[in-house]
């Protein structure tokens, strides 16, 4: 059964560049039949939809972000990463990575999320 | 960006009752709008996909309908494990917005 799982700094300070990577196990990333996300959710709020990668290298995201954020893959670690740039204290947040089903375009599958925090 | 809407923001139920959650989106999203479930300090769980698609291993109670714009999820027979929060997204199009998310606590 695939896993993901998140991993990062906690803490990271304003205007410098948030790093996050998640590792997926049970399966490979090195497929067609799925696209790669990053939803966060700010403390005690909704989710918000960040973007995706699919296997072809295509990206979406998510306009609000003003194009801050960057997904890339890294298929020889079974790995997919997020840089979100200029950070501010309105990045705080829990952040998910998550496997999306391209037939049914839905999210199947999801890390467990980690914890970022903007602070100096 | 499409707007979702869920109705009502919380709700108070017992343990046995049915439970509907009503998502709107500002335009048409044909069916891609899916229903996911979240507990305090976990992650979202997919419950609906595609409207009324069952995902594997969710209970039966769980189901989905609509089309277009108007959407509903029905939880018969509230068990304890179901107190929650409920969250629709659409996937019709980017970027792919949820809606704000209905808490389901016991009354």
């Amino acid at each position: 059964q695939v896993q993901l799982q998140e991993s990062g700094p906690g803490l990271v300070k304003p205007s410098q560049t948030l790093s996050l990577t998640c590792t997926v196990s049970g399966g490979s990333i090195n497929s067609a039949d799925y696209y790669w996300s990053w939803i966060r959710q700010h403390p005690g709020k909704g989710l918000e939809w960040i973007g995706y990668m699919y296997y072809s290298g295509a990206t979406y995201y998510n306009p609000s972000l003003r194009s801050r954020a960057m997904i890339s893959l890294d298929t020889s670690k079974n790995q997919f990463s997020l840089k979100l740039k200029s950070v501010t204290a309105a990045d705080t947040a829990v952040y998910f990575c998550a496997r999306g089903l391209v037939v049914v375009r839905v999210i199947d599958v999801w890390g467990q999320g980690t914890t970022v925090t903007v602070s100096s | 960006d499409i707007q979702m809407t869920q109705s009502p923001s919380s709700l108070s139920a017992s343990a046995g009752d049915r439970v509907t959650i009503t998502c709107r989106a500002s335009q048409n999203i044909d069916s891609y709008l899916h229903w996911f479930q979240q507990k305090p300090g976990r992650a979202p769980k997919l419950l609906i996909y595609s409207t009324s698609r069952l995902q594997s291993e969710v209970p039966s109670r769980f189901s989905g309908s609509g089309s277009g714009t108007d959407f509903t999820l029905t939880i018969s027979d509230l068990q304890p494990e179901d107190f929650a929060t409920y969250y629709c997204q659409q996937t019709y199009t980017v970027p792919r917005t949820f809606g704000q998310g209905t808490k389901v606590e016991i009354k």
